[in-house]
């Protein structure tokens, strides 16, 4: 079972809102993905979970927020946006560092 | 700058054809590399990953892989209109987590 799931799928927020994105796997990967993904455009990293340690942090901004509770769960609290933060949020998983990577389907975010 | 390079197309083909998608990458340390397809709107789906010189098939797939000219293909056999996506290629160089992403080729497949 390849399956990576997050929730929600869809999410409408202010700027001045508190939210979280939840990612899970039960395939006992000990890495997690954050990426966010513009229209036409390739993945980009934000963070890196390994061993429920944060490993990479990809230069993001504060108001963006990693958690991984557990190897296999991983959140993303978001807090204070801006409008283009609007994008498709990515999570993924792998057995180790240098494995596959699945993605899972994405939360589609829209900061009004 | 490490960089992943592919034709942004749109590479058209008619339906049964072969569809060859092409990638080169910067960074000779490159050591796994990895084919995703997306359709669009949806998330990125792996179908073929590489880690060796050669080539390696799975079904109607066929990646190779020439790292002396820093170069990985994607062959796709008797194209179907269901796999007319954008396929991303993606490196890994040794002992990172990071997988550097090619901008993608969009596949057009004609009926």
């Amino acid at each position: 079972d390849t399956e990576v799931t997050q929730t929600p799928k869809h999410l409408v927020m202010g700027m001045t809102n508190k939210k979280s994105l939840k990612c899970e796997q039960h395939m006992g990967h000990r890495a997690m993905y954050w990426y966010k993904q513009k229209a036409k455009k390739p993945p980009e990293l934000m963070f890196v979970y390994s061993y429920e340690k944060l490993s990479i942090n990809e230069s993001v901004p504060s108001r963006f927020s990693p958690e991984c509770p557990n190897s296999s769960l991983l959140n993303l609290h978001l807090h204070a946006l801006q409008p283009e933060d609007s994008a498709l949020y990515l999570c993924a998983s792998s057995q180790e560092g240098w494995g596959e990577q699945f993605f899972g389907p994405g939360t589609r975010l829209t900061v009004l | 700058q490490k960089e992943v390079e592919q034709n942004s197309g749109p590479l058209s083909v008619p339906e049964g054809a072969i569809a060859s998608l092409n990638c080169t990458y910067s960074d000779r340390g490159s050591q796994s590399f990895f084919w995703y397809r997306q359709y669009s709107g949806k998330s990125p789906e792996l179908i073929m990953s590489i880690y060796s010189n050669g080539d390696k098939e799975d079904g109607r797939f066929t990646a190779q892989l020439n790292k002396a000219s820093q170069y990985v293909s994607l062959l796709i056999r008797d194209s179907q209109p269901s796999d007319s996506a954008t396929y991303l290629c993606a490196v890994r160089m040794d002992s990172s987590y990071k997988l550097i992403f090619g901008s993608g080729t969009r596949l057009l497949v004609r009926p």
